[in-house]
Formats: structure tokens, C-alpha cells, sequence
């Protein structure tokens, strides 16, 4: 079935640096997409979202980035923290009751 | 409560034996998902309840497992004659609408080991 990808399975970044997140969708009827952060031993929880008729979406210190053409998706995180280590999954949804699908998730290391 | 409840939080159970996991949703929300998470890996879809539809069980591995929610609240995943590779974290999610444009609340999960 359709799934959500993302490109890179680790990713460290440099405390104070900015942090990209890829993921790649493949279900082109997706209309909502939404990242999750889970630190450890916990369960996923809500960062941000948008939808299909938004490019860009802006949180305190995230920025989603969404590409409809090349079904692209990424999270940004600016002046990475220490609290920011955690894995980040990507979700999308294509409406009416469909299930959320996730991502393989990305794990972010913030090195101080 | 305020949040989605997991139990119990940790299970460690032998091969061949039954075990349940319970789920308590947000209250109100309609949708329940089940994903199971293997360590350092992502989250692996199971079942969804969508208020009294059918349950999506495309994602249960085997017949081994089953789920039920009750009354449109609590939820049981139950995981019959376990084996060593159903060791994971087992991740309960509930929503307001059901797939519809909103987010998913996840619970604290429940670490199932099989020795």
C-alpha cells in the first residue's frame, strides 16, 4: 500500500545550528501532513502540521516545508537544543476517515 | 484523564503464553489505533477503530493477534501463544474525528518482552 518515507535515518547536528528533516510521501491523494517528535521511552507527540493547500507552515523554532509536486515534506528546526534529540516521524492522511500513515522516522542527535 | 492511558507499562511474559494490553482513550475521541514499535525502529500500523465502522485490521501480522473496543471507549489488543519476535512497545493513539484532518494522542506505550 502507499507509505510515507524518509531519507535519512540519523541525522546529527551541531547544538545552536539548524536542523532539516526530509521525508518523502507516496500517496499523492495525501491532503494533510503532520510531524511527530518522540523522545525516548515516550509515546510520539504533535509538532506541527499543514495542509495540502498550505507550502509552508510556521511554529515556534519549526518550519514545515511542504512540496506537492516532488511530494516532499520537511521539518526545520531552527538553534537546535539539547531537548531537541528525539526521533521525528512524518505522518500523512488523506482524508474522510483514511488511517494516518507514519514514516520510517528520522533520529535527530544534537551534539553540544 | 487527561491523556491516553497504557497498561500495564511494562509485561514480560513466556513464549506460548496469552497476553492482554488495554488502551484507554481521550475521552470523546472516536479513533483508536494500535502500532507496534520495534527498538530503534518506526511505528508499524496494526488496527484502527473508527467509532462503530468496521476496525481496519490490515496491519495485524498474524492471527495471533486480535483488538476490540468496547463501548466506543477502552480498548484490548490481544496477542495469543506469544513468540520472542512479538517483543516491541505496543503504542495506543486515539483522535477526535477519526483520520479527519487532526492529530493522533499517543500514550506511553507498553513494553512487551517474550523470554
Amino acid at each position: 500500500g502507499e507509505s510515507v518515507g524518509l531519507h535519512l535515518p540519523t541525522l546529527s547536528v551541531q547544538e545552536g545550528d539548524n536542523s532539516i528533516i526530509n521525508c518523502a510521501y507516496s500517496n499523492s491523494a495525501s491532503d494533510y501532513f503532520i510531524w511527530y517528535k518522540q523522545e525516548s521511552g515516550k509515546g510520539p507527540q504533535f509538532i506541527i502540521d499543514i495542509r495540502s493547500n498550505m507550502d509552508k507552515r510556521q511554529g515556534q523554532r519549526v518550519t514545515v516545508l511542504l512540496n506537492k509536486t516532488v511530494k516532499h515534506l520537511s521539518l526545520q528546526i531552527a538553534a537546535t537544543q539539547p531537548g531537541d534529540s528525539a526521533v521525528y516521524f512524518c505522518a500523512e492522511n488523506s482524508g474522510g476517515y483514511q488511517k494516518v500513515t507514519f514514516g520510517i522516522g528520522t533520529k535527530l542527535q544534537v551534539i553540544p | 484523564g487527561a491523556g491516553v492511558s497504557q497498561s500495564p507499562s511494562n509485561k514480560v511474559t513466556e513464549k506460548g503464553k496469552d497476553v492482554e494490553l488495554r488502551c484507554d482513550p481521550i475521552s470523546g475521541h472516536t479513533a483508536l489505533y494500535w502500532y507496534r514499535q520495534s527498538l530503534g525502529q518506526g511505528l508499524e500500523f496494526l488496527i484502527y477503530f473508527q467509532g462503530n465502522s468496521a476496525p481496519d485490521k490490515s496491519g495485524l501480522p498474524s492471527d495471533r493477534f486480535s483488538a476490540e473496543r468496547t463501548g466506543g471507549s477502552v480498548s484490548t489488543l490481544t496477542i495469543q501463544r506469544t513468540q520472542q519476535e512479538d517483543s516491541a512497545v505496543y503504542l495506543c493513539a486515539s483522535s477526535f474525528l477519526g483520520g479527519a484532518k487532526e492529530k493522533l494522542f499517543f500514550g506511553s506505550g507498553t513494553q512487551l518482552s517474550v523470554l
